[in-house]
């Protein structure tokens, strides 16, 4: 798997916007982006993924820039229902035998002010 | 969206004992499941992926006689925690995927092992 590379830890306010960066220079061009985040004493839940485009859902916004070799993941007004660990993953869809491992990093772990 | 029920979310058992965790995809049939143990403050390691029909595999360092895995159908697998000692006490995880490698991952809620 390429690998990602995450700040440990970021503070922002409620109620702001937040923007997590990752960056991931080893990415190959057809690798996917994926974004997870994992709360409190729960399992991680998906959030939002990407190939070259910036992609937009009702959690988040991913803006990936034009290289690949970075991505920021934007949650738009953060609560403190955000605060979590995120997750940025690199995952290939061409990779279709039935050993595809999914590795996590260490994340970025997020507090939420309030 | 797709649910991953994971069960029981918690257990507390006697150092010896063996401990069953189980895995089920609620509405779609999941090719593959995979398994990971997490620690306090740390990331999810993968333990082992478990295809349907087929014997898991393990990571590097999983010992498999003692983390049995098993995944008999398209929506249930299961992980055996065999003679649990304190050092396996630990937050495991289970994930399924319907298809393959583009395709979102999802997380059962985890179960929380405390050996004594």
């Amino acid at each position: 798997d390429a690998k990602t590379t995450q700040p440990n830890s970021m503070e922002s306010n409620e109620e702001e916007p937040v923007h997590l960066p990752c960056n991931h220079s080893t990415i190959s061009g057809t690798d996917y982006i994926h974004w997870y985040r994992q709360l409190p004493s729960q399992g991680p839940e998906y959030v939002i993924h990407g190939l070259t485009s910036n992609v937009n859902n009702r959690m988040a916004s991913l803006a990936i820039a034009e290289d690949r070799k970075s991505s920021t993941l934007i949650l738009h007004r953060a609560t403190l229902r955000d605060a979590a660990v995120y997750y940025c993953i690199l995952r290939d869809p061409l990779y279709m035998n039935r050993d595809d491992k999914i590795i996590f990093g260490k994340g970025t772990r997020l507090h939420i002010l309030p | 969206g797709a649910v991953v029920s994971q069960h029981p979310s918690w257990v507390i058992c006697k150092s010896g004992t063996s401990v069953k965790i189980e895995c089920r995809s609620l509405d779609f049939q999941a090719t593959t499941m995979f398994w990971y143990r997490q620690f306090p403050k740390q990331s999810l390691m993968l333990m082992a992926t478990s295809n349907e029909g087929s014997k898991a595999t393990y990571e590097q360092g999983v010992e498999k006689d003692k983390f049995l895995i098993n995944h008999a159908s398209l929506t249930l697998s299961t992980l055996t925690v065999t003679s649990a000692h304190p050092e396996d006490s630990s937050f495991y995880i289970c994930s399924a995927r319907e298809g393959a490698g583009n395709e979102k991952l999802f997380f059962g809620s985890g179960t929380q092992l405390s050996v004594l």
